[in-house]
């Protein structure tokens, strides 16, 4: 049981190159996000899904997308990279029953995984 | 909309001696709040969460947080201060949506 694993670890992005960060889960959990973490501010969330097939924007969507076509998976990717993007990426996996009107809130406890450091130059 | 406020970015403690980390939130609904630990270079992990139940929450490695109502605080607080309790900490709460706090490195001197 590895619970919430990412991939890659590091990298080192040219500004306009692309990547995708996979993360994946072995708990079945409906829900899962993407996060970035960033000095003083938290984490904010990127993308979330709440089952598979679907995806929906966070807090700071924008220059992400992401795509989640088996439930165990969830992929976020940055068609061409800004250094604005340098940051800590966290993936994470929850229950289902979201509540709300966003649907994203949950009394549920998240899993993270390791997290993504990446830096754009 | 709901907000959530760590009111200190840095506690630094001695080892043996308390812990308290400050959490302050705002909510239109009844809310589930919870405290996560992150260690240098890893993922968050949960410590506790309360959901409704008791408002006395115990967690793992000696932590407790008690929610307050008429004060809308969520303070996690631990007796005695290891030098493995090192770690970045954040607050969370979560009703209508989902908000972290800024977090608050604590520091534990031997």
């Amino acid at each position: 049981n590895a619970g919430v694993t990412q991939t890659p670890k590091f990298r080192v992005l040219k500004t306009g190159q692309s990547m995708t960060l996979l993360c994946a889960q072995d708990m079945n959990h409906e829900y899962m996000y993407w996060y970035r973490q960033d000095p003083g501010m938290g984490l904010r969330l990127i993308h979330y899904s709440v089952g598979e097939g679907t995806t929906a924007k966070g807090e700071v969507p924008d220059g992400y997308n992401v795509s989640r076509l088996k439930k165990q998976n969830f992929l976020l990717g940055l068609e061409s990279a800004a250094p604005s993007q340098t940051s800590v990426y966290f993936c994470a996996s929850s229950r289902g029953s979201g509540t709300g009107i966003s649907g994203r809130a949950s009394s549920y406890e998240q899993y993270f995984g390791p997290g993504t450091r990446l830096t754009v130059t | 909309a709901q907000s959530v406020t760590q009111l200190d970015s840095h506690v630094s403690v001695s080892e043996g001696t308390p812990v308290l980390l400050r959490c302050n939130y705002s909510s239109s609904y009844s809310p589930s709040l919870f405290w996560y630990v992150q260690h240098p270079n890893k993922g968050l992990q949960l410590l506790l969460k309360y959901t409704s139940a008791a408002t006395l929450v115990k967690g793992i490695n000696g932590f407790e947080a008690e929610f307050k109502k008429s004060e809308t605080s969520f303070h996690l607080t631990k007796p005695s201060a290891h030098m493995s309790d090192a770690a970045e900490y954040f607050c969370v709460v979560s009703d209508d949506d989902m908000r972290f706090g800024a977090g608050t490195r604590l520091t534990v001197k031997p």
